[in-house]
């Protein structure tokens, strides 16, 4: 089956640190790849996607490149701020199907 | 724009009592919507696909008469969790979409259900 394996937090970071949060994939088919971003308090938020390979997607300084060939989508961000404090979840969907399947989720702390 | 609102945020029951948690779309018309399930330091488990004025689709091994899933309207959707026992408790997360096959769902806020 499909399945999303997202690194181990937590994660902390110092402002204008460089971020990487590691995200691999199974999928059977051509999913469709997504990170989401809950920060405090509030309901998950796409921050960003890719649908197909090579495809980058970015939001809010974020970038995340689809590649195929290692099956990941890392997310990456070159300074991060203290408001970019939340929990990271990247997740698939397969075949244009609306269901998505999570990772387990990355909690990231950015101190001042 | 494409707020989605539950409630309540926080509920504790006693075994053996029914709860009912309710997902809102404020600002859409919601065609679909998910509910998922999440354990502490876990991803979010898809509990259930509804879809406006049809029966909710469950994924494997979610018991449909223990969670009750109602989608009466395009912008409300219940989860009734019947008969809750303490393995019950959990955060409860619901999502909605647009239009059917559209990939963006808009997600609640969460329901932290305690079940004493």
């Amino acid at each position: 089956g499909n399945s999303v394996t997202q690194m181990e937090g937590p994660v902390t970071l110092s402002e204008e640190a460089f971020l990487t949060i590691n995200c691999t994939y199974t999928a059977t088919g051509y999913p469709s790849l997504f990170w989401y971003v809950q920060y405090p308090g509030e309901g998950l938020q796409l921050l960003l996607k890719a649908t197909k390979a090579d495809d980058k997607g970015s939001n809010k300084g974020f970038e995340a490149t689809y590649r195929k060939e290692t099956t990941s989508f890392h997310l990456e961000k070159g300074s991060v701020q203290v408001s970019d404090s939340a929990v990271y979840f990247c997740a698939l969907s397969e075949n244009g199907a609306q269901k998505l399947v999570f990772g387990q989720g990355t909690r990231l702390t950015i101190n001042p | 724009g494409a707020v989605v609102s539950q409630h309540p945020s926080r509920v504790i029951c006693k075994s053996g009592t029914s709860v009912k948690i309710e997902c809102r779309s404020l600002d859409f018309q919601a065609t679909t919507m998910f509910w998922y399930r999440q354990f502490p330091k876990q991803s979010l488990m898809l509990m259930a696909t509804s879809n406006e004025g049809s029966k909710a689709t469950y994924e494997q091994g979610v018991e449909k008469d223990k969670f009750l899933i109602n989608h009466a309207s395009l912008t409300l959707s219940t989860l009734t969790v019947t008969s809750a026992h303490p393995e019950d408790s959990s955060f409860y997360i619901c999502s909605a979409s647009i239009s059917r096959g559209a990939h963006e769902q808009y997600f609640g806020p969460g329901t932290r259900l305690t079940v004493t």
